[in-house]
């Protein structure tokens, strides 16, 4: 069955440390990835996302991610934190023109 | 570009009434547009995915009669929640898809908080 994991429900960094969030997928076929973050009571912002091509991905807010297809993961990372980026972040998977599918979520809590 | 408008923000509505929310492709039109459900710290539940002029298609355990769904046009689907019940009270996120765009990326809505008295 398709899907995708995110196995660190918590992460707390310091600001200015660097950070990764964990995403694995399990799929047939490679599928689009794609990481959102939200903020409290927030829809969903699109911070990058990976089809196809370079493995490694830049996205907004000086995220970037990339794409082990050996590793079936597709990890964020930002070399510093800064407060601001304290929100929930959702790691997600589609295949061509299929829905979505969400990871459980990463709540990333930045501390001074 | 591809912004998704979602009205209301919120809503408070008394147990037993209906309460309908919208959900609008402002600069794009969307083929298909997705209803998420989302619980207090918990991830994204697909409910169901409405293609423009047919009937919405549900996720397993949603009830399609409780919630309607409709989209009328290739900018709106409306998602009517009827005879609300406290335990309806969630956060309601829609997105939209441009089947046209490479990738069939989907633009979501800032959501909306229904709580049921």
């Amino acid at each position: 069955a398709q899907s995708v994991t995110q196995p660190d429900i918590h992460i707390t960094v310091s600001e200015g440390a660097s950070l990764e969030l964990r995403c694995n997928y399990s799929y047939g076929a490679t599928p689009y990835l794609f990481w959102y973050v939200q903020s409290p009571g927030q829809g969903l912002q699109l911070l990058l996302k990976y089809f196809s091509g370079d493995t490694l991905v830049q996205g907004i807010k000086g995220f970037e991610a990339e794409f082990k297809r050996s590793q079936s993961s597709f990890n964020l990372r930002k070399p510093s934190v800064h407060w601001s980026d304290a929100a929930e972040y959702f790691c997600a998977g589609q295949t061509g023109a299929n829905n979505l599918f969400f990871g459980t979520g990463t709540r990333l809590t930045v501390i001074p | 570009g591809a912004v998704v408008s979602q009205h209301p923000s919120r809503v408070i509505c008394k147990s037993g009434t209906s309460v309908k929310i919208e959900c609008r492709s402002l600069d794009f039109q969307a083929t298909t547009m997705f209803w998420y459900r989302q619980f207090p710290k918990q991830s994204l539940m697909l409910m169901a995915t409405s293609n423009e002029g047919s009937k919405a298609t549900y996720e397993q355990g949603v009830e399609k009669d409780k919630f309607l769904i409709n989209h009328a046009s290739l900018t709106l689907s409306t998602l009517t929640v009827t005879s609300a019940h406290p335990e309806d009270s969630s956060f309601y996120i829609c997105s939209a898809r441009d089947l046209w765009t490479p990738g069939g990326e989907q633009y979501f809505g800032p959501g909306t908080r229904l709580t049921v008295t």
